[in-house]
């Protein structure tokens, strides 16, 4: 148990429909992201919130749509997807310095949720 | 952008035998991370590491920032070993930063 959570953990949808995957941390973070894990492919960054700002987009298209209503609770809304959007999808969070310089902190992963887009 | 490079890419042993990972990567870097996927997919946090030597267990950790490389020690290697190990480090300065991850070593620990 890494304190953060996702759900669902399996999703298996239509390439019309429109789905959330959800992720909540409960570590007191305010930083949280989004990763993609495919098949034969390293993990890559999709999304990165900071103090519920989106400071990334890893050039990820817009049929992935991201939403941080808080600092705890992060979202990737999905339509009109792909099959090869099929991949595990991590969501990790982060402590950040906010206005103070310093090291980059440790990151934590959910469990991930498998998508399978038929 | 940071080029990670994990190397071997499959290894396989005997239970009780001890191993070695290798992380390089392209550019100075000022945080390192280790994690195992378990089969399930489950990244579990190794190592925060920016340099220097850290042990948990029958693990252990080196970063040589200056050389642009990490090694992961893995001794008395137990079934429950087995996954895939990944390196990552922070794609720019810090804070609130995505990390860039190798392709992973894929361990085989056999009774």
């Amino acid at each position: 148990e890494t304190g953060v959570t996702q759900t669902p953990r399996h999703l298996v949808m239509g390439m019309t429909n429109k789905k959330s995957l959800k992720c909540e941390q409960h570590l007191g973070h305010n930083a949280m992201y989004w990763y993609k894990q495919s098949a034969k492919k390293p993990l890559e960054l999709m999304f990165v919130y900071n103090f519920k700002e989106q400071t990334e987009n890893n050039s990820v298209p817009s049929r992935f749509s991201p939403e941080c209503p808080n600092s705890s609770h992060l979202f990737l809304h999905l339509h009109t997807l792909q099959p090869e959007d099929s991949a595990l999808y991590l969501c990790a969070s982060s402590q950040d310095w906010g206005d103070s310089p310093g090291l980059p902190y440790e990151q934590y992963f959910g469990p991930g949720t498998r998508l399978t887009v038929t | 952008g940071i080029q990670v490079e994990q190397s071997p890419p499959d290894l396989i042993l005997q239970e009780g035998a001890n191993s070695t990972l290798r992380c390089n990567f392209s550019d100075s870097v000022n945080n390192l991370q280790w994690f195992h996927q378990n089969p399930w997919g489950q990244l579990i946090n190794l190592f925060y590491i920016p340099s220097g030597t850290k042990q948990n267990g029958r693990l252990s950790a080196t970063t040589v920032a200056t050389e642009r490389y990490s090694l992961l020690y893995i001794s008395s290697s137990q079934t429950t070993d087995s996954g895939v190990y990944f390196c990552a480090v922070p794609n720019s300065g810090g804070g609130a930063d995505g990390l860039t991850f190798g392709k992973g070593t894929h361990l085989i620990i056999q009774p």
